[in-house]
């Protein structure tokens, strides 16, 4: 398996714009995390699915941020209108369960002007 | 609310030097904590994973140890070699949440040659 994908590795992009993140799991595994790391706050979670569900959306850090999982090998995290404070490295990992090792893709760097 | 610190920041070894990385966690009650390696824009790759019920686990010349009661994991590595320069990151779940992982900040180990 080739591992987490994620595209595209980076996005430059200006205030005000839609940016959409893709992200396509390890084929086999049933749970997906989106997480965002920053200097200043370091790695945090946004949300994490299973079976495709959200499970837990808490860190997602307000409705501009909005994730989805439409079948079990893709998912998208969508930012509406993007700011500059958005701008940081977002992961995307999978695992076989909500439990076990966590697989990270490359992430993909965000740059919002 | 779960905390995760590793101290210290940074730390520079000469190769050869066996060394240990510190993580501490304020809700004893976890499910498995994890250790992971980052390297320098790139992803995380886990190293290990040490379940709530196992005092330790070894992979190669890592040894992470976990105590509980404590709240308190180490990260040993044996022999250090200019390879193991990255960022290394501890994480564990958030209360009762198997997958909502909480990161703390990392320590940046540099091996000199």
């Amino acid at each position: 398996d080739a591992g987490v994908i994620q595209s595209p590795r980076h996005e430059v992009t200006e205030m005000g714009q839609e940016v959409t993140l893709r992200c396509k799991p390890i084929s086999g595994h049933n749970s997906l995390f989106w997480y965002r790391q920053t200097m200043m706050r370091g790695l945090e979670l946004l949300i994490y699915f299973n079976n495709n569900v959200p499970i837990d959306d808490s860190g997602m850090p307000e409705d501009r941020f909005s994730a989805k999982m439409p079948n079990a090998s893709f998912s998208t995290l969508k930012i509406q209108p993007s700011e500059p404070r958005d701008s940081a490295v977002y992961f995307c990992a999978s695992s076989f369960s909500r439990g076990d090792i966590q697989y990270f893709g490359a992430g993909t760097r965000l740059s919002v002007l | 609310k779960q905390e995760v610190t590793q101290i210290p920041a940074a730390l520079s070894v000469p190769e050869g030097e066996n060394l240990v990385l510190n993580c501490s966690f304020t809700d004893s009650a976890i499910y498995n904590l994890q250790w992971f390696r980052q390297d320098p824009g790139k992803g995380l790759t886990s190293l290990l994973l040490i379940q709530s019920s196992q005092r330790e686990q070894t992979s190669g010349r890592l040894n992470a140890s976990l105590d509980k009661s404590s709240g308190r994991s180490t990260l040993y590595i044996a022999a250090s070699q200019p390879g193991d320069s990255a960022t290394y990151l501890c994480a564990v779940p958030h209360g009762g949440s198997q997958g909502n992982l909480i990161f703390g900040k990392g320590t940046k180990l540099s091996v000199k040659p």
